[in-house]
């Protein structure tokens, strides 16, 4: 099945500072979606972006398909940004189910 | 407002016990699923259902069932809850026209 690596694995920033998570896939794909998880285990659907690029306030995304990755940008970074980033997508090929990375744990200092 | 909603939130409860837990969804998306997630894991696919009357079994093994005899409900029982069950459930739904996936809040599950 498809493979999904998502870097860095943890991410600690000073409040303010601006970060860049990074998702590869090993093939195409007809959906990906970025996922907050707050630390009350929710997931908030962030983008859902199968290319190019989209912005929502101080997040933006891109996704390049025909390069396998896509990078989720947050600017000017506030406590409640902490918590875990999934990217999830969903193979061209075979079982239309969507399959997460391993995430990136944010954790954003006052 | 369009939503999906699981019940209950937390559930702590003794081994051997059965027990159900809930997904509806108000947005009639006809793909429902189901995902258990280890904190701050990754989430595994456990079940999944293209509409009513059509349930599959996911990635990862589960000795949980599941049945969607409504749109709108798609339940997941465990008959005999064991301390390996403890984890996170977390239902989602999609639309056909749609790829976007919906999540609920989950239930965190405490097998005692």
């Amino acid at each position: 099945g498809i493979q999904v690596e998502q870097s860095p694995p943890d991410l600690i920033l000073q409040e303010g500072a601006n970060s860049t998570l990074r998702c590869n896939f090993s093939d195409s794909v007809n959906n990906l979606q970025w996922f907050h998880q707050n630390p009350w285990g929710q997931l908030i659907n962030l983008f859902y972006i199968p290319s190019g690029t989209k912005q929502n306030g101080r997040l933006s995304a891109t996704t390049v398909a025909t390069e396998r990755y896509s990078l989720l940008y947050i600017s000017s970074s506030q406590t409640t940004d902490s918590g875990v980033y999934f990217c999830a997508v969903l193979s061209n090929f075979g079982n239309e189910k969507l399959t997460f990375g391993t995430g990136t744990r944010l954790t954003i200092i006052p | 407002e369009a939503d999906i909603y699981q019940t209950p939130r937390y559930l702590v409860i003794g081994t051997g016990k059965k027990i159900t837990l809930e997904c509806s969804q108000t947005m009639g998306h006809d793909k429902m699923y189901w995902y258990q997630q280890d904190p701050g894991m990754e989430l595994h696919l456990i079940h999944y259902s293209y509409g009513v009357n059509s349930t599959e079994k996911g990635d990862l093994s589960s000795e949980s069932t599941v049945s969607r005899i409504r749109t709108e409900h798609f339940p997941l029982t465990l008959e005999s809850a064991r301390p390996s069950h403890t984890s996170q459930y977390l239902c989602a739904s999609s639309s056909l026209w749609s790829d976007g996936y919906t999540f609920g809040s989950g239930t965190r599950l405490t097998v005692v």
